[in-house]
C-alpha cells in the first residue's frame, strides 16, 4: 500500500527552525517528484517545494530562502527544513507525490505553529 | 505566476442535484489542471488529472472537462458523502498553483 506519514511539527518561536520529516512505504521516493503542500488554519492548498526524481528543487517565493526541501534514499524519507520561521509559516504541511504532476497521494499532514 | 479563479466559492446542494464547479487560468495551461476534494480534518484526495482523465477509486459521478483557461469540475447526482472543499491545481509551470477553494454544503 502506498502510503505517506509526515512528523516533526509543533509550536516554535518566530525565527526558529524546524525539520519535517515524510516517510513513505509501498514506493520509492527517489523515483518519484516529491512535493511539499501547505495549509494556513481555516485557508486554501499552498504549493511548497517540489524535489524532482533527478534531484532539482523549486521553491514558492514565500519560503524561498528561508526552506530547504531534501530526500534521504537510503531511509526513503522525504523532508523539509524549515528555518527563519514566521507567523505566516503556520499551517498543517502534508507531503504529496506527484505522478504526471498530479499529487496521487498526500499524507496526513503535520501542523507546524510559530508563536510567541 | 498562474492564479486559478474557482467559482462559487460556497455552494449549497440538495441531494441527487448536479453541481458544476469552475476554474479558470489567467492563462492557458493546456489540460494541465487537475481537481481534488478534501473532506473536513482529511488530507486532498485526487479526483480528475489533466482537466477530464478520470481515477481509480473515485465514483463515477465526478468528471472533468475543458482546456486552456476554462475548466469545469461536475458532480452527477450529489450524494451527502460529497460534501467537502473542492480544489483546482495547476501543474502548466512553476509555481504549481491552487485555485482558492470551492466548499460544498448538503441542504
Amino acid at each position: 500500500e502506498v502510503q505517506l506519514v509526515e512528523s516533526g511539527g509543533g509550536l516554535i518561536q518566530p525565527g526558529g527552525s524546524l525539520r519535517l520529516s515524510c516517510a513513505a512505504s509501498g514506493f520509492t521516493v527517489s523515483d518519484n517528484n516529491m512535493n511539499w503542500v501547505r495549509q494556513a488554519p481555516g485557508k486554501g492548498l499552498e504549493w511548497v517545494s517540489v524535489i524532482y526524481s533527478g534531484g532539482n528543487t523549486y521553491y514558492a517565493d514565500s519560503v524561498k530562502g528561508r526552506f530547504t526541501i531534501s530526500r534521504d534514499n537510503s531511509e526513503n524519507t522525504l523532508y523539509l527544513q524549515m528555518n527563519s520561521l514566521r507567523a505566516e509559516d503556520t499551517a498543517v504541511y502534508y507531503c504529496a507525490r506527484g505522478v504526471s504532476r498530479a499529487f496521487d497521494c498526500w499524507g496526513q499532514g503535520t501542523l507546524v505553529t510559530v508563536s510567541s | 505566476d498562474i492564479v486559478l479563479t474557482q467559482s462559487p466559492d460556497f455552494q449549497s446542494v440538495t441531494p441527487k442535484e448536479k453541481v458544476t464547479i469552475t476554474c479558470r487560468a489567467s492563462q492557458s495551461i493546456g489540460s494541465s489542471l487537475h481537481w481534488y476534494q478534501q473532506k473536513p480534518d482529511q488530507s486532498p484526495r485526487l479526483l480528475i488529472k489533466y482537466a477530464s482523465q478520470s481515477i481509480s477509486g473515485v465514483p463515477s459521478r465526478f468528471s472533468g472537462s475543458g482546456s486552456g483557461t476554462d475548466f469545469t469540475l461536475t458532480i452527477n447526482s450529489l450524494e451527502a458523502e460529497d460534501a467537502a472543499a473542492y480544489y483546482c491545481h495547476q501543474s502548466s509551470s512553476l509555481p504549481w498553483t491552487f485555485g482558492q477553494g470551492t466548499k460544498v454544503e448538503i441542504k
